[in-house]
């Protein structure tokens, strides 16, 4: 079965680091991109950033550059977001996903979701 | 970036009914669209890709069609299952956006 699987549900103070993960199995993992994607509180999809796991190419949102960091470790399946220092408004779900195509196509494999939770 | 508008943001409808949602981008972006549905706590599900290809598993009352600029979701008999919310998504340029979403509510 192909799936991605997020780690934890994360609480965190303002001003903290955090590195959240997404291991993908059933499939190789270096041949499709991994995407991650922001869904604040009653709110609406985000598109944060992708990886390509194979060579590590990465492309972000400008919303997010400089904000985070994605990465991946192909020896272990492993796609990884991460924030230096958090802010309350980093609250959020937060959901990696599988590019259908090397190209887009659409989104077709999704995480359960990471849920992180700012607050002093 | 390439803007996402979704029209209505919210509709009201009854089982059985035809549904048309529509997703327009500020730009033409060709065929490269995705439509998904996401229901409360869950994540999104990718029901269209390439604007009117159909995901495996995904009912056949579900279809999209369009291309660059105006693109159209249908469900032809709503189902008591299909109340969720809708999301677009481009994949023509980077940032791949995501359309605001319409929710879609039991009458």
């Amino acid at each position: 079965e192909v799936q991605l699987v997020q780690s934890g549900a994360e609480v965190k103070k303002p001003g903290e680091s955090l590195k959240i993960s997404c291991k993908g199995s059933g499939y190789s993992f270096t041949s499709y991109w991994i995407g991650w994607v922001r869904q604040m509180p009653g709110k609406g999809l985000e598109w944060m950033g992708i990886i390509y796991p194979g060579d590590s190419d990465t492309r972000y949102s400008p919303s997010f550059q400089g904000q985070v960091t994605i990465s991946a470790d192909k020896s272990i399946s492993t796609a990884y977001l991460q924030w230096s220092s958090l802010k309350a408004s980093d609250t959020a779900m937060y959901y990696c996903a599988r590019l259908l195509k090397p190209d887009g196509g659409g989104m077709d494999v999704w995480g359960q979701g990471t849920t992180v939770t700012v607050s002093s | 970036a390439i803007q996402l508008t979704q029209s209505p943001s919210s509709l009201s409808a009854s089982v059985g009914d035809r549904v048309t949602i529509t997703c327009r981008a500020s730009q033409g972006i060709s065929s490269a669209l995705a439509w998904y549905q996401q229901k409360p706590g869950k994540a999104p599900k990718l029901l269209i890709y390439d604007a009117s290809s159909l995901e495996s598993g995904v009912p056949s009352r579900f279809s999209g069609s369009g291309s660059g600029t105006d693109f159209t979701l249908t469900i032809s008999s709503l189902q008591p299952e299909d109340f969720a919310t809708y999301y677009c998504q481009q994949f023509n340029n980077y940032p791949l956006t995501f359309g605001p979403g319409t929710k879609v509510d039991i009458k």
